[in-house]
């Protein structure tokens, strides 16, 4: 498996656009990277995944480079309800069934 | 409703007495998880199952136990708790692994287990 590093904590406010960067340097190339979005006392879910350039749904939008070699996670217009940990996965495609999260990010945003 | 169910909730119990977590999924998934959450170590995975039958070692197993004898079910099994076990667990199913292309996971609401 890949081993990511993300940032520890991050901090935003109301309105702003958050950037979280996932670095993961020993990336496969079967390798897809997935955000998960965490709140206190529940358990993880999907938010996006991504295998190169960009992505988009209705929540995030996932950023990748063309080295792969790291992924940003943008949230448009956070608000307070954005607060959680943010896991960034990245596993590879074939039937090793591990997977590990991570320590994720956690992402505070203030009034 | 797509879900998968944990149960119980919440339980306390004493040090060396044998408890069952159960976890059931709906969406007809091959792969299920449990992993444990503890303070500022993220998620680590205590065993997975890619299939009935078919269980393998996560990162943290010692002291565990699982079985997978039919798809929809997946129980944590500790046979004496100890207090390090305290923790928060949760169970996850999928297709395929987590970040598998095209795979998105499911986590069940969580059990809060406090061994003392």
């Amino acid at each position: 498996l890949a081993k990511t590093t993300q940032p520890i904590s991050m901090d935003s406010y109301e309105g702003q656009e958050v950037n979280i960067t996932c670095s993961h340097n020993n990336i496969a190339t079967n390798d897809y990277i997935t955000w998960y979005q965490q709140f206190p006392s529940q358990g993880p879910r999907f938010i996006i995944q991504g295998y190169k350039t960009k992505v988009t749904n209705e929540v995030a939008s996932l950023f990748i480079p063309a080295d792969r070699k790291s992924s940003t996670l943008s949230l448009p217009r956070v608000s307070l309800s954005d607060t959680a940990v943010y896991y960034c996965l990245v596993a590879r495609n074939t039937n090793a069934g591990k997977s590990t999260f991570g320590d994720g990010t956690t992402l505070t945003v203030k009034p | 409703e797509a879900q998968v169910t944990q149960n119980p909730r919440y339980l306390i119990t004493v040090t060396g007495k044998k408890l069952t977590v159960t976890c059931s999924q709906n969406m007809n998934h091959e792969y299920m998880s449990w992993y444990r959450q503890d303070p500022g170590l993220g998620l680590r995975q205590i065993y997975y199952s890619m299939n009935v039958e078919v269980t393998d070692k996560g990162d943290v197993p010692e002291g565990y136990k699982v079985s997978r004898k039919e798809k929809r079910n997946f129980p944590l099994i500790l046979e004496s708790p100890s207090p390090n076990q305290t923790s928060l667990y949760f169970c996850a199913s999928s297709l395929y692994p987590p970040g598998t292309g095209g795979t998105e996971a499911f986590f069940g609401q969580g059990t809060r287990l406090t061994v003392v």
